[in-house]
This record gives structure tokens, C-alpha cells and sequence, in this order.
């Protein structure tokens, strides 16, 4: 089954604890980047990686934490320095001419 | 301002009608221009990309992109209750990696 998995679905955190949230893809492409989406607001970049051992800040880089040691996987780490984590993740792979990018099913992360 | 405006709707179409979707933006760079879907809690599915100004058809979805408005489109013909879901348009520039989003559009056909 090819595609782009993220895990878990859900994910609770509590105050003052770092997450990490998995992005696997076997689509063999070597761009991955990601996101976060809250409600009523377009997706906004985190952290991207065009390459395996490479990977830049997007717009809202702070609280966050990444690392690219494999092309297929592109794990995010949300640290208790992000004062307001609570939101949809999600994780996408860009190819193509268009840099066309194509997005996993999405983390729901909760802070209690 | 932000860089891509999108009105959030949420607009309601009984089914069988033509949805018609835009956003404006700032940046004169942008040159590629998507449409995504997005159902409830679930990731975004790229729908349409286009290149510069034109229109371009596949099945139901026709996207358009005027750049010298600064202004894209995405309509849909024939409208069904399974086009119910969240659009979002999405434009790079020609040496961007990120793209930027807008907002989204809710979007409910009725049955």
C-alpha cells in the first residue's frame, strides 16, 4: 500500500511534555513538509526538508523540532516551548514540476 | 493583508448547481496555482493545478487563473453531495518551495 501514513490519529498532550508525531512515506520523493491547520485558518508551514539530512525553518518554526536521517521519514516534534500546540498536523510530500503536494491524513494533537 | 484571500463561505448550493470559488492575492510572483479538497478531519487531496493565466477542464472541476487580477477560480458543474467539503487554493512562486494557502471555503450541497 503506497502513500503517506501519519500516526497516531489522535494525540493528547499534557502541559509541559514534548510529542512526537510520525510521517512515513514510500513514494520515494524528496521533499516532505509540515503543516498546521487550525480552524478557520489556511495551512501554515512548520518545518520542510528537500533533501535527507537537510531541512529549513517555515513560518512558524518556534516550539518545534524536526529531523530527516531517512528519505522516508520526517518526524516533528512538539516541544513544550509551543505555548498553543493544540491543532491538526499534517504531513505532506512535494514532486513534480508544480512542486505538487500531496498530504497524509492529519494528527489531531489535544493538549489537556 | 495577508498573501492569499479566500472568503470562508460557507455557502450552500442545492444539488446539480455550479459551485464558483476564488482567491486574490498580492504576490505578482505566483505562477502555480492549486485546488485542494478537504473533507472533515481528514488531509487535503489535491484536486487541480494549473500553470500562469488560462483555464484548464477536468471532468466537472474547470480552474481559471487571471493573473493580471490577481484573481483564481475553481467552479464545479453539476454539483453533487459529495462536493460537500472545505476547498482551499494554494500558489508558489517560481523558485518557492512552500506554497501558500488560503483560508478555505466551506462548501455544502444539498441533497
Amino acid at each position: 500500500d503506497g502513500g503517506i501514513t501519519q500516526s497516531p490519529k489522535y494525540l493528547f498532550r499534557k502541559e509541559g511534555q514534548n510529542v512526537t508525531l510520525s510521517c512515513e512515506q514510500n513514494l520515494n520523493h524528496d521533499a516532505m513538509y509540515w503543516y498546521r491547520q487550525d480552524p478557520g485558518q489556511g495551512l501554515r508551514l512548520i518545518y520542510y526538508s528537500q533533501i535527507v539530512n537537510d531541512f529549513q525553518k517555515g513560518d512558524i518554526a518556534e516550539g518545534y523540532s524536526v529531523s530527516r536521517e531517512k528519505k522516508e521519514s520526517f518526524p516533528l516534534t512538539v516541544t513544550s516551548a509551543q505555548k498553543n500546540p493544540t491543532a491538526f498536523y499534517l504531513c505532506a510530500v512535494g514532486t513534480g514540476a508544480y512542486n505538487e503536494q500531496f498530504f497524509g491524513p492529519g494528527t489531531r494533537l489535544t493538549v489537556l | 493583508q495577508k498573501e492569499v484571500e479566500q472568503d470562508p463561505g460557507p455557502l450552500s448550493v442545492p444539488e446539480g448547481a455550479i459551485v464558483s470559488l476564488n482567491c486574490t492575492y498580492s504576490n505578482s510572483a505566483f505562477q502555480y496555482f492549486m485546488w485542494y479538497r478537504q473533507y472533515s478531519r481528514k488531509g487535503p487531496e489535491l484536486l487541480m493545478y494549473t500553470y500562469s493565466s488560462g483555464n484548464k477542464e477536468d471532468g466537472r472541476f474547470t480552474a481559471q487563473v487571471d493573473k493580471s487580477s490577481k484573481y483564481i477560480s475553481l467552479f464545479i458543474r453539476d454539483s453533487q453531495p459529495s462536493d460537500s467539503a472545505t476547498y482551499l487554493c494554494a500558489m508558489r512562486g517560481p523558485n518557492d518551495y512552500k506554497l501558500s494557502f488560503g483560508a478555505g471555503t466551506t462548501v455544502t450541497v444539498r441533497a
